[in-house]
């Protein structure tokens, strides 16, 4: 069984903080890895994909990827109140398995 | 902007009544994915089409079917909706790179 493994939180970090989110994946064979941020209600929006080991940095967000491990994590510098939701973790090829997610509060 | 819409928005039906969803791309992806999310859960895979080739998921139930007419469009039938079919519908589209967008999902309520 393949899976995405998260943390359901909530994780609450003060406005102007990193938060740092984690996931890991069970499926050596994952090519690709991304995060999606999940308003309550709302449908989710694609924030970072990365497919190599290291860091791929996006403005305030930072994807690192560990292959090894199976180990994906995002950083959100700066955080700021309407950063507050689910971040949800993927990974897979063109078929992606999702975590059920994690959800942060920002606080002012 | 190219997008992905879903409509409707909202759907309410009676427990046993068939109900259509529908979404379309302006995006020219090749892929098309339908999810189900309930609350608090991960989008779970239904289904998808790569191109006109339909592949089910094996946890599917045949209580849900999918048409994919042509590029931009693809429907979602729920031949009987139970009132576990309750939850959000999303579509998705991906293209040469595996990126999903998705569309803004159908709340479908089951009376």
């Amino acid at each position: 069984q393949k899976e995405v493994e998260q943390n359901s939180g909530p994780l609450s970090v003060p406005e102007g903080a990193i938060a740092s989110l984690n996931c890991t994946y069970s499926d050596r064979g994952s090519q690709s890895f991304f995060w999606y941020r999940q308003y309550s209600g709302k449908s989710p929006e694609l924030i970072m994909f990365i497919y190599s080991n290291g860091d791929k940095e996006d403005g305030r967000f930072t994807a690192q990827l560990n292959k090894a491990s199976q180990y994906v994590s995002l950083l959100i510098r700066d955080s700021q109140p309407s950063d507050s939701a689910t971040y949800l973790c993927a990974a897979g090829r063109y078929k992606l398995i999702f975590g059920t997610g994690t959800r942060l509060q920002v606080f002012p | 902007d190219a997008m992905v819409i879903q409509n409707p928005r909202y759907q309410v039906t009676q427990f046993g009544k068939p109900v259509t969803l529908s979404c379309s791309q302006t995006l020219n992806h090749n892929v098309m994915y339908w999810y189900q999310q309930k609350s608090s859960q991960a989008p779970k895979l239904l289904f998808h089409y790569y191109d006109k080739d339909f592949n089910n998921e094996a946890d599917t139930p045949d209580n849900f079917q999918s048409r994919r007419p042509n590029t931009s469009f693809c429907f979602l039938d729920i031949r009987s909706p139970g009132l576990g079919d309750a939850a959000m519908y999303l579509c998705a589209t991906s293209g040469d790179s595996n990126e999903q967008f998705f569309g803004p999902g159908t709340r479908l309520t089951v009376l």
